[in-house]
């Protein structure tokens, strides 16, 4: 059963400030996802990763495979990137994913 | 094309009724996950299925819990005999054939009084 850990598990910051959360698994993977959930909201997926770097407008999340760690990375952050960073890994196929806890972010003005 | 919609979104029950949820996957999407978020707790796997079929139920509970995807309509997860320690926001996603990205619903937020 793969574990995964988030950190850090709350984070606030002021705006414009650059974001690092961190997601180490325990076994390895197909995939890593990254997810977003607002207060009372649902869920977005921000990136799926498999190797390498993805960027999004301001979010970029790497992976490192032969470490089992994965960053996600808000450059220039604002107010509305207030929420919860989820980080999800499966373990190949099309299979149910296993979940960190969340790192909630505030970001203040 | 729509993404993946779930009814209700919220839901009351009082102990011992039934509640019914329900799950309609992106259009072409034929694989579907449940997922419960406890209060204050991550997202945990409950059942992945795909049409007419249970993959892999490893985490719904043993009793009173059961999903299903048929040929036609959406997919159900259905909780007989609620009990408070069912309140809870349950999620479901779809992925397409061969696909590993899920896409996720709204959720249906459960509470059990």
């Amino acid at each position: 059963k793969n574990e995964v850990e988030q950190s850090p598990q709350n984070l606030t910051a002021q705006e414009g400030e650059f974001i690092t959360i961190n997601c180490s698994y325990s076994v390895g993977i197909s995939a890593l996802h990254w997810l977003q959930q607002h207060p009372g909201g649902g869920i977005v997926s921000l990136f799926m990763l498999s190797s390498g770097k993805k960027k999004h407008g301001r979010l970029i999340a790497t992976i490192n495979i032969q470490e089992k760690h994965s960053s996600l990375h808000i450059t220039a952050s604002h107010p509305r990137d207030s929420a919860v960073y989820i980080c999800a890994v499966g373990g190949g196929g099309a299979d149910g994913l296993t979940f960190g806890k969340g790192t909630h972010l505030i970001i203040q003005p | 094309n729509a993404g993946v919609m779930q009814n209700p979104r919220h839901l009351v029950r009082r102990r011992g009724q039934e509640a019914r949820l329900r799950c309609s996957p992106m259009k072409g999407h034929s694989h579907v996950y449940w997922y419960r978020q406890l209060p204050e707790e991550g997202l945990k796997f409950m059942v992945y299925l795909q049409k007419e079929n249970i993959i892999d139920e490893s985490g719904m509970p043993k009793e009173r819990f059961s999903a299903e995807f048929p040929k036609e309509g959406p997919s159900i997860l259905r909780i007989q005999q609620v009990v408070r320690g069912d309140s809870a926001a349950y999620f479901c996603a779809s992925s397409p054939p061969g696909g590993v990205t899920q896409y996720f619903g709204p959720g249906t937020r459960l509470l059990v009084l």
